[in-house]
């Protein structure tokens, strides 16, 4: 099962705002390993959003933003928009475990 | 421009086995990790293994040690990987990725810039 812990779903209008968490421990985000995170649409395969806590590759809109805190991590859409429907995961390192680790994935509905 | 596409995926009988690969270009495969992540139907992603640029370095998760073995070939820019003794819970797509790390150590995932779009293993008799 995950290490990280992601609430299952998260909803809101067009134009507000959400906000995704991801709960670690003190042998990935804790340990200081940095959060990714990635969008996926169904049936495709998931695309990079958000690198070393706060970074968004080239061409990821600016109304995506990220930051870490302790054991955690939010991914952050200011404006949510139709096409952010998507499902949302978070990733690290365990030293513990000795692998790459996923959160349980969010589904974000746009109401 | 980067390119992962993996092949090998398929229907399989339980306790068979299976290789996937992966041709990768557009980028030094040899500088790069490269890790195999899976997604079961309706399910979220697992990590399975991981290999450092010049293949020193490997790492398995728990749910699969012993029964998968992740390899590449330099010379043809592709990585595979081997899963045995296959059950119905390893149904899934199985996707390639390119790993951000450049260096080789033992940590050898730090996060996947780059992602093939996936083959469908599908196991049952």
């Amino acid at each position: 099962q995950s290490v990280l812990t992601q609430p299952p779903s998260v909803s809101g209008a067009p134009g507000q705002r959400v906000t995704i968490s991801c709960t670690g421990s003190g042998s990935n985000i804790g340990a200081g390993f940095d959060v990714h995170w990635y969008q996926q649409f169904p049936g495709t395969a998931p695309k990079l959003l958000i690198y070393d806590n706060i970074y968004r590759p080239p061409g990821v809109p600016g109304r995506f933003s990220g930051s870490k805190s302790g054991t955690s991590a939010s991914l952050a859409i200011t404006g949510l928009q139709a096409e952010d429907e998507a499902d949302y995961y978070c990733q690290s390192f365990d030293n513990r475990l000795n692998e790459g680790v996923f959160g349980t994935g969010t589904k974000v509905t746009v109401l | 421009e980067v390119q992962l596409v993996e092949s090998g995926g398929g229907l399989a009988q339980p306790g068979g086995s299976l290789r996937l690969s992966c041709e990768t270009s557009g980028f030094p495969f040899e500088t790069y990790a490269m890790s195999w992540v899976r997604q079961a139907p309706g399910k979220g992603l697992e990590w399975l293994s991981g290999i450092s640029g010049n293949g020193g370095y490997i790492s398995y998760a728990a749910s699969v040690k012993g029964r998968c073995t992740i390899s590449r070939d330099t010379a043809k820019n592709t990585l595979h990987l081997e899963i045995n003794d296959l059950r119905a819970e390893d149904t899934a797509v199985y996707f390639c990725t390119k790993d951000r790390l450049a260096a080789n150590v033992k940590v050898v995932v730090y996060y996947f810039d780059y992602w093939g779009r996936g083959t469908l293993v599908t196991v049952s008799s």
